[in-house]
């Protein structure tokens, strides 16, 4: 399968602790992009990146939120000291400028975090 | 900032059509998408309007009027496994925003035998 993974796929962890996702993108994919996505709600930009570099935060994104993307490959999402309101499904993106014009982004299945 | 509303939910027959309307108000604007998401899943693309007009692909049709920010997805001769929630975006200036997309909330569509 080439398409986007996410890790985990589900996710219970109790208030306070910290979770850390991963997510690998379509090889050679050099953009890649986290939303959150709430039960009934389209998702929310979270962060985006453009190979290594981290070019955008959403104000969204509090200070116990950190995105990495190292190698310009895969990417990691830390939420550290989690609240109830962090649960969520947390979403990967990745696109290519080269794929043409509509820059269409594929989507990962996703990673459900529930804070309990 | 951006602004995109749609409606909550629709229901419509098997082997019918639905119209799924999308206004936005964009402070820049590179592009309107629609995605389907069923339950549990990720979303999936389906169509991608820049210029004004419709886009036909298959059972599936996007219209968009950049002048009036407005986008529909049609859907025709519905079959069961259309059921889903049907997700419209737009993406900002393609330099500024990374073309980030932002999302409505989503129309449910049920159809029903």
């Amino acid at each position: 399968d080439t398409g986007v993974s996410q890790d985990p796929r589900h996710k219970i962890t109790k208030r306070g602790q910290n979770v850390t996702f991963r997510c690998d993108p379509i090889s050679e994919h050099n953009r890649l992009y986290w939303y959150r996505q709430t039960l009934g709600q389209g998702p929310e930009f979270l962060t985006y990146f453009q190979n290594e570099a981290q070019l955008e935060k959403s104000r969204l994104l509090s200070d116990r939120f950190s995105a990495e993307r190292p190698k310009g490959s895969f990417s990691t999402l830390e939420i550290q000291r989690t609240e109830q309101g962090d649960s969520a499904m947390y979403l990967c993106a990745s696109s290519d400028r080269a794929s043409g014009s509509s820059y269409e982004q594929y989507f990962g299945p996703g990673t459900r975090l529930t804070v309990t | 900032g951006q602004n995109i509303d749609q409606p909550t939910e629709m229901t419509a027959t098997e082997g019918a059509i639905v119209q799924i309307n999308c206004t936005y108000q964009t402070s820049g604007f590179n592009g309107l998408f629609w995605y389907q998401q069923h339950a549990g899943e990720a979303p999936t693309f389906l169509s991608y309007n820049v210029l004004d007009g419709l886009e036909e692909k298959g059972r599936f049709s996007s219209f968009l009027s950049r002048s009036k920010g407005y986008s529909y997805l049609l859907l025709k001769e519905l079959q069961m496994k259309d059921s889903a929630s049907y997700l419209c975006a737009v993406t900002g200036a393609a330099k500024a925003a990374g073309n980030k997309l932002t999302f409505g909330g989503g129309t449910r569509v049920l159809v029903k035998p």
